[in-house]
């Protein structure tokens, strides 16, 4: 089944405590993207990647760090999370080459940093 | 920057027709899309529109003006399901980024 996965779902933490979000995909897509979501403010981009090795910053980067090693993987990496990290964070991926762009999602993680 | 407009909140009758208006402000346009998420769950795709027209999709419709920085989505004969937030969300920077409207909470009652 084609299918964009997170790990962990629910995620309760500590603030300065590194943690990691995996996303994973099986789709062979090029382009990886990473949101998060708040009430009122909708899904902004974290930062995206276009192929292997190739990274970029969205709309609110700071905070986090993302690594492109392989095509289908794409952790989301919080090295001293705060508490207005507290969010939900999807993860995205999509078919460049199709020119159709249509981002499938994973189920996201709910993350919360007292 | 980027900016994009939908209303907040919608109300709407079972089998009824209801439009979902959304103005986007942006640069480097290259198409608009719809999503639809339930509450909790992630966004799943609805449409997306790159040439000014009218999309059609079984129960679901979506316009595009670019000229007018204009979507809308349309939904009809809605379903007690259709209850949901309608994200609309512009491509911009070649197709790299991808950014959202605060969503619009549609309630369909009976």
């Amino acid at each position: 089944e084609a299918q964009v996965t997170q790990n962990p779902r629910y995620l309760i933490t500590v603030t300065g405590k590194k943690l990691t979000v995996t996303c994973s995909q099986n789709m062979n897509h090029e382009y990886m993207s990473w949101y998060r979501q708040d009430p009122g403010l909708g899904l902004r981009q974290i930062y995206y990647s276009m192929n292997v090795e190739v990274t970029d910053k969205g709309d609110v980067p700071e905070g986090y760090k993302v690594s492109r090693k392989e095509k289908r993987n794409f952790p989301l990496i919080l090295e001293s999370p705060s508490p207005n990290q507290t969010s939900l964070y999807f993860c995205a991926s999509s078919l460049v080459q199709q020119k159709t762009y249509e981002q499938y999602f994973g189920p996201g993680t709910r993350l919360t940093v007292t | 920057g980027q900016n994009i407009d939908q209303p907040t909140e919608m109300t709407a009758t079972e089998g009824a027709i209801v439009q979902i208006n959304c103005t986007y402000q942006t640069s480097g346009f290259n198409g608009l899309f719809w999503y639809q998420q339930h509450a909790g769950e992630a966004p799943t795709f609805l449409s997306y529109n790159v040439l000014d027209g009218l999309e059609e999709k079984g129960r679901f419709s979506s316009f595009l003006s670019r000229s007018k920085g204009y979507s809308y989505l349309l939904l009809k004969e809605l379903q007690m399901k259709d209850s949901a937030s309608y994200l609309c969300a512009a491509l911009t920077g070649g197709g790299n980024k991808l950014t959202f409207g605060t969503g619009t909470q549609l309630k369909v009652e009976l």
